[in-house]
């Protein structure tokens, strides 16, 4: 089975500093993918990354950065977190090879609250 | 372009009694089509997709759903609900030349027993 995981369940952090969310897959996928969900508004897409050292930024980029320096590993970057970051973040991944789009697998998520 | 509109964010139903929960999509390309369930505080765990062939797809806990092209739909159902069965569903659509997912709203599923 692919097994998605995420470092925190649950993150407090105060205004301004900087967050690190860790992601890790153990499938040898390709494609990471980043999403914050909000009530209402489903699962945005924050950053992907579709090969080490590569990423692409999704829908919602804006205050957040990325990192993926080992395959296995996706990294989200709060510069420097605001009260309106709080949310659900989840990470996913899937396997890069073409044709038929292969399922996304997320992790169990990281609530995170902004003070 | 895609994009996935779920009808209903909340959806109620009494235990045993049908569940229909409903997706429409846009894609200017065949599309793909998924639907996820999640249940409180964990990650999405994926019910069921369509891809290419029988436009009937059953999926995992007795759900099923059903690609109808001409109503551009992809509606989650099943025949009796569970109590188990609470949760939030959220549908997908990606295309095969993408990289991304673009997921609906979500609809809130409670089982009353």
């Amino acid at each position: 089975d692919v097994k998605v995981t995420q470092s925190s369940r649950y993150l407090v952090k105060r205004t301004g500093e900087k967050v690190f969310l860790e992601c890790v897959q153990d499938m040898d996928h390709e494609n990471m993918f980043w999403y914050r969900q909000d009530p209402g508004l489903g699962l945005r897409l924050i950053y992907f990354s579709y090969d080490v050292k590569m990423k692409e930024k999704g829908d919602i980029p804006e205050g957040y950065s990325v990192s993926r320096e080992k395959k296995e590993r996706f990294s989200l970057i709060l510069e420097s977190a605001s009260t309106n970051q709080t949310s659900m973040y989840l990470c996913a991944s899937r396997d890069g090879l073409a044709g038929v789009p292969k399922t996304q697998y997320f992790g169990p998520g990281t609530r995170l609250l902004v003070l | 372009a895609q994009s996935v509109t779920q009808l209903g964010s909340h959806v109620s139903v009494s235990e045993g009694a049908l569940v229909l929960l409903r997706c429409n999509y846009s894609s200017s390309v065949p599309p793909y089509l998924f639907w996820y369930v999640q249940y409180p505080n964990q990650g999405l765990q994926l019910l069921l997709k369509y891809t290419t062939g029988a436009t009937l797809v059953k999926g995992i806990n007795g759900f099923e759903a059903e690609f109808k092209k001409s109503e551009t739909s992809f509606h989650l159902t099943k025949p009796s609900a569970h109590m188990s069965d609470a949760a939030e569903y959220f549908c997908a659509v990606s295309s095969n030349t993408g990289n991304q997912f673009y997921f609906g709203t979500g609809t809130s599923l409670t089982v009353i027993p």
